[in-house]
């Protein structure tokens, strides 16, 4: 079975400043996973996904996340905040269902508070 | 040139009515799928389908029916609507049916369900 969890459910930073999004996952299979943002009362948008190539892996609007299998995490990551980086953020990994088709498992999402 | 489709996007309705929620997409995707997220945020899928058939049932109440007329569509039928029905269903499709999923998904702005 397949898990993710977002160990913070609120971060606040201040404009400018560095932003990490904490999240752990358990797969039994070697994962794919994924960042969504979703901004208040839209959908949600991919940011970046990980699909077994390289370990660190670029988004948009200055994104970033590292893989790192040996301590099964896949923080997110961004040099600079900026206000319209305010949202919802959930971590996902990828289901094997056995039959052919995927879903995805979502984590409870981190609320990013950015500070004017 | 919307990529996922949802219609309405708002659905506001009484106890024991029943409903449906569209959804579309043109991207060629072969899988479709419906999420559910609650108040709190959390998103959790409730079925796949690929090539027409379901592959994911994940234990929803059977009130809940997907029908899929073709590979472009995937429609959410709710029967006998309950006050815990209140949440926003978001439809996503993607492309391909490896276990790594490694094609990524794709979803609808969602739609905001309100039982009354």
């Amino acid at each position: 079975a397949q898990s993710v969890t977002q160990l913070d459910s609120h971060v606040s930073v201040s404009e400018g400043t560095p932003v990490l999004l904490r999240c752990n996952y358990s797969s039994s299979y070697s994962p794919s996973l994924f960042w969504y943002v979703q901004h208040p009362n839209k959908g949600l948008q991919l940011l970046l996904k990980y699909t077994s190539a390289a370990t660190l892996v670029k988004g948009i609007n200055g994104f970033e996340a590292e893989f790192k299998k040996s301590e099964t995490s896949f923080h997110l990551t961004k040099p600079s905040a900026h206000m319209s980086d305010a949202a919802e953020y959930f971590c996902v990994v990828s289901i094997y269902s056995g039959g052919g088709a995927d879903g995805l498992t979502f984590g409870k999402g981190t609320h990013l508070i950015i500070q004017p | 040139d919307t990529a996922v489709s949802q219609t309405p996007k708002y659905l506001v309705t009484q106890m024991g009515n029943d409903k449906s929620i569209k959804c579309e997409q043109n991207l060629g995707h072969d899988t479709m799928y419906w999420y559910k997220q609650d108040s709190k945020k959390f998103l959790k899928i409730m079925f796949s389908y690929n090539n027409k058939e379901l592959i994911i049932n994940e234990t929803v109440p059977n009130r809940f029916s997907p029908k899929s007329p073709d590979k472009a569509h995937l429609n959410l039928h709710i029967n006998s609507l309950e006050l815990g029905d209140s949440a926003v269903y978001f439809c996503a499709s993607s492309l391909g049916t490896a276990a790594r999923a490694n094609y990524g998904y794709t979803f609808g702005s969602g739609t905001r369900l309100t039982v009354v």
